[in-house]
């Protein structure tokens, strides 16, 4: 069964700084990787979708890269604002369905 | 097109209690999911549908639960006899799957399900 995996699960940093944050995942059988942002209470944002023969996709201020062989995903968010507090989740799918980490919770200070 | 739509967005009920919670997908999705997500938690699977049938369930998915994707559009999913532990969000999502695998999904808002 996958096991995805994500660190840290809090992240506090002020505004304007760059980050990192880190998706692991047991299967490297993997189809796709997908980036979402969660804000308290609601669904789920898609970010980024990484094809498993890509090894990254980039919107905006965030990048996402994939290294299957190693079973990891990291997502760089670039000039971090205070709109981007949020809870980041990675999914890792098969053909079927995605396998979610529990997520990283941003805060950025103003 | 709007996006995945869940109805309601929140749900109280009394323990005990039959509940319904509707989904109606991106119309040109043919995959529609059903997940869990329980406070700090990441969603955890329940159900897919491929059109109308129904490919596979979760062990979470107790003899209290069903679904149904009637015509390949909007999904149900009704809890019987809910129970405290059933209070959770109830997430919808949906994709394009086309042979190889599937496009990238979207998700509703959610139905937030209180027990009491």
């Amino acid at each position: 069964k996958q096991e995805v995996t994500q660190i840290p699960a809090a992240l506090s940093v002020p505004e304007g700084e760059n980050l990192v944050l880190n998706c692991s995942f047991t299967d490297s059988a993997i189809y796709n990787l997908q980036w979402f942002r969660q804000d308290p209470g609601k669904g789920l944002t898609s970010l980024l979708l990484i094809q498993s023969s890509q090894r990254e996709q980039t919107s905006g201020r965030l990048n996402a890269s994939l290294d299957k062989s190693s079973g990891r995903s990291t997502l760089y968010i670039a000039a971090s604002q205070p709109g981007d507090s949020a809870t980041y989740l990675c999914a890792a799918s098969n053909f079927n369905k995605f396998y979610f980490g529990s997520g990283t919770k941003l805060n950025v200070k103003p | 097109d709007t996006g995945v739509s869940q109805d309601p967005r929140h749900k109280i009920t009394k323990r005990g209690q039959n509940v319904t919670f509707r989904c109606d997908p991106i119309s040109e999705h043919n995959r529609l999911y059903w997940y869990r997500q329980t406070l700090g938690q990441g969603p955890e699977f329940l159900t897919y549908f491929q059109n109308e049938a129904q490919l596979e369930k979760s062990r979470l998915l107790s003899d209290r639960f069903s679904a149904e994707r009637p015509k390949g559009s909007f999904s149900t999913l009704e809890i019987q006899r809910t129970e405290q532990g059933d209070s959770a969000m109830y997430l919808c999502a949906s994709s394009y799957y086309a042979g190889q695998g599937f496009t990238e999904a979207f998700f509703g808002q959610g139905t937030r399900l209180t027990v009491v």
